[in-house]
């Protein structure tokens, strides 16, 4: 089955800075990979996508880039802000099922 | 529109008794998956359902089932609780269809097995 390995676990930055999460997958028939940020207490929520047929998609301050032949997306985000602390996961799919990485919370530092 | 909404929220069972979260999806969506949320072993997929049928089915034991409405609504059963299946359960819903569609998660059910 698909495997979805995420780093880094934790990461802290400053306010305004970018942060970068990665996540490798296994399965090479997977074609969908959403990104969900989940808040303490809440369940994750759909933050953006990438389909297998897209190199990258950018939503404001948010950015994800799929690199197929390597089997690794990542998510940019910029000019970050302390309501961007949050756990984020991602996730692969290739048929309905979506396989989710580890998660990394991710901390904006006034 | 309306998101999906689970109850309850908060539940504490047990050891052996039995259990029954609810799932309401967003208007309009047909798909129900299910997911188990813990510490250890993060998230993982439990089940999905689409028109009341099981599509799909992750590797949890038979203690784990569900079904789903004619108005897609959609419970999930634990039998025999164990210590082990304290955990935020997670519902989401999608409009249906392979390839995966986007999935819109409730704010799930934490169950504490004491």
């Amino acid at each position: 089955g698909e495997n979805v390995e995420q780093h880094p676990s934790t990461l802290s930055v400053q306010e305004g800075d970018s942060a970068v999460i990665k996540c490798t997958y296994s399965d090479s028939a997977s074609n969908y990979f959403p990104w969900y940020k989940q808040e303490l207490g809440k369940g994750p929520q759909l933050i953006i996508d990438i389909r297998s047929n897209v190199g990258e998609k950018k939503d404001q301050r948010i950015a994800v880039t799929l690199n197929k032949t390597a089997k690794h997306f990542s998510l940019h985000i910029t000019e970050t802000q302390p309501e961007d602390s949050a756990v984020y996961f991602c996730a692969a799919s290739s048929s309905r099922q979506l396989t989710f990485g580890s998660g990394t919370q991710l901390t904006v530092l006034p | 529109k309306a998101g999906v909404t689970q109850t309850p929220r908060y539940l504490i069972k047990t050891r052996g008794q039995q259990v029954t979260l609810s799932c309401s999806p967003i208007s309009g969506h047909r798909s129900v998956s299910w997911y188990q949320q813990t510490p250890g072993q993060g998230l993982q997929f439990l089940f999905e359902y689409f028109s009341e049928t099981q599509r799909n089915k992750g590797n949890f034991p038979g203690r784990f089932s569900g079904r789903q409405f004619s108005n897609s609504r959609s419970e999930m059963n634990v039998s025999t609780l164990e210590l082990g299946d304290s955990a935020l359960y997670l519902c989401a819903s999608s409009h249906a269809g392979p390839p995966a569609y986007e999935q819109y998660f409730g704010p799930g059910t934490r169950l504490t097995v004491t």
